[in-house]
C-alpha cells in the first residue's frame, strides 16, 4: 500500500515568489494534516481536514498560507508570496480517523522549501 | 493538550537496550501515548501506542505506570540505525486547536 507521498521533495524559490505543495494521503484516509518545522524549531500544526472541509486551520501562520482539498483526495498548500522565514520543512500527514486515541497518523516524507 | 518533556539526547551503544522517559503531568483521560520516531530527512515515524500498562511490539516496548504521568519507550539491543529522534507525544488527535504538539525530541545516538 502506498504510503503519503508529497511533491516536490525539495523546492528553492526566490522571496516573493509562488510555490505549491502537494500532498497524496493513503487512499481511504479521510483525514489530512499539514505539519511544518521551520528553522530549528519544533515541528507545528497548520491544518485538518476532513475530506474536503477544513475541520482546523488554527495553525496557519498568516494568510499568505492557502491549503485546499478539492473533491477529498489529494492537498495542496500553496505559499504567496513566500518569505524568508518559511524556509523549512513541510509535513503531510493522512489518518483514517480523526480521533488520536488508539489510532495513528501516517508522514510524508516531507517538502524541504528554500526560500532565498 | 498535554505538554511533555524528554530528555534532549541520548547515546549508547550497539547491542544495550535503550529507555527514554518522557513526562506528561497534565495528560487528560481519553489521551494516549505515543512515540515517532524520525531520520534525518524523513517525516516522522509511528513506533509504538499505549493508553496505559505495557504495550510491546515488534520494534519497542512501552511502559506506563498507574498514573499515566510519564510513559518509558524501551528499544531492545539498538543498533546503530536507531539513531533517529524520538518523540513523545499525548493527546487527541482532532480534539482540540493544538493539534498534535511534537515537543523537541530526544535525539538518540547509538556507537558502535
Amino acid at each position: 500500500e502506498a504510503g503519503v507521498t508529497q511533491f516536490p521533495s525539495h523546492s528553492v524559490i526566490e522571496k516573493g515568489q509562488t510555490v505549491t505543495l502537494r500532498c497524496d494521503p493513503i487512499s481511504g484516509h479521510d483525514n489530512l494534516y499539514w505539519y511544518r518545522r521551520v528553522m530549528g524549531k519544533e515541528i507545528k500544526f497548520l491544518l485538518h481536514f476532513v475530506k474536503e472541509s477544513k475541520q482546523d486551520e488554527s495553525g496557519m501562520p498568516n494568510n499568505r498560507f492557502l491549503a485546499e482539498r478539492t473533491g477529498g483526495t489529494y492537498s495542496t498548500l500553496k505559499v504567496q508570496p513566500a518569505e524568508l522565514e518559511d524556509s523549512g520543512v513541510y509535513f503531510c500527514a493522512s489518518s483514517q480517523y480523526p480521533d488520536f486515541s488508539g489510532n495513528t497518523i501516517y508522514f510524508g516524507e516531507g517538502s524541504w522549501l528554500t526560500v532565498v | 493538550l498535554a505538554k511533555t518533556t524528554q530528555p534532549i539526547s541520548m547515546d549508547s551503544y550497539e547491542g544495550q537496550e535503550v529507555n527514554i522517559t518522557c513526562s506528561h503531568n497534565n495528560i487528560a483521560t481519553n489521551d494516549y501515548i505515543t512515540w515517532y520516531q524520525q531520520f534525518p530527512s524523513q517525516g516522522p515515524r509511528f513506533i509504538i501506542q499505549g493508553y496505559k500498562t505495557k504495550v510491546t511490539n515488534e520494534v519497542a516496548s512501552l511502559f506506563i505506570p498507574a498514573d499515566r504521568k510519564s510513559s518509558t519507550l524501551s528499544l531492545p539491543r539498538v543498533s546503530l540505525s536507531d539513531t533517529a529522534v524520538y518523540y513523545c507525544l499525548v493527546g487527541v488527535l482532532g480534539g482540540g486547536a493544538d493539534g498534535l504538539t511534537f515537543g523537541k525530541g530526544t535525539h538518540l545516538i547509538i556507537q558502535p
